[in-house]
């Protein structure tokens, strides 16, 4: 139990064009997601976090209208990096807490690759 | 606020042996937890073990353990017995109720055959 799954596993676009990222938990409903972002031998950067029903919370230093945060449902959330630029390129993680999830745990992602051209 | 250190960039030991990766931490919260996750080539994250911080017990997952000094912020995993399969980037974090994850910059462990 307890798999996360995120979607495209990778993606490379466009300088200027944006680019949805989707996060569900597959087996339980996660009332948090988190959404990290991690460059190249560096560590995971939290860049937000999403409730269901109610607006995402930006980490400071993060645009909140470049990276919006969409938490429709307690098995999905999507991050759309809008107008993206090469500096954007990242791996992106998302994570999940359950509604029962003991200790914090939080259930992460396989990841996306995003690189933009 | 929270911080979390890790001071080894890199570490290799021989197969079989024992190794640890050191952690510090400082956080405000009154109530959380730690957590050491592992990240082999693949990206994928992989729980090891999870500290609650206001259990004075240290926690042990098969050949992996934490020794955790709370007055100390630190929080150092011990891993026996080492295995191949047991290389990769392992990161520290701390996290308190319903916050996402502070992260340390990690320790790349490599167990030499």
């Amino acid at each position: 139990g307890a798999v996360v799954s995120q979607h495209p596993s990778w993606v490379i676009c466009k300088s200027g064009t944006s680019v949805k990222i989707e996060c569900r938990s597959l087996d339980f409903q996660a009332t948090t997601m988190f959404w990290y972002r991690q460059f190249p031998k560096q560590s995971l950067m939290l860049m937000a976090t999403s409730n269901e029903g109610s607006k995402a919370t930006y980490e400071q230093g993060v645009e909140k209208d470049k990276f919006l945060i969409n938490h429709a449902s307690l098995t999905l959330s999507t991050l759309t990096v809008t107008s993206a630029h090469p500096e954007d390129s990242s791996f992106y993680i998302c994570s999940a807490r359950s509604f029962s999830g003991r200790g914090n745990e939080q259930f992460f992602g396989p990841g996306t690759r995003l690189t933009v051209l | 606020a929270q911080t979390v250190t890790q001071s080894q960039p890199e570490m290799s030991v021989q197969e079989a042996e024992t190794v640890t990766l050191s952690c510090t931490y400082d956080t405000s919260e009154s109530n959380y937890y730690l957590f050491w996750y592992k990240q082999p080539p693949s990206r994928q994250m992989i729980l090891v073990i999870r500290q609650e911080a206001y259990k004075q017990q240290n926690a042990t997952e098969n050949r992996f353990s934490v020794n955790f000094q709370k007055a100390a912020k630190s929080f150092s995993l011990k891993i026996s017995d080492s295995q191949l399969g047991d290389t990769a980037m392992y990161f520290c974090a701390s996290g308190g109720g319903a916050d996402g994850l502070t992260f340390g910059k990690g320790t790349h462990l490599i167990i030499q055959p």
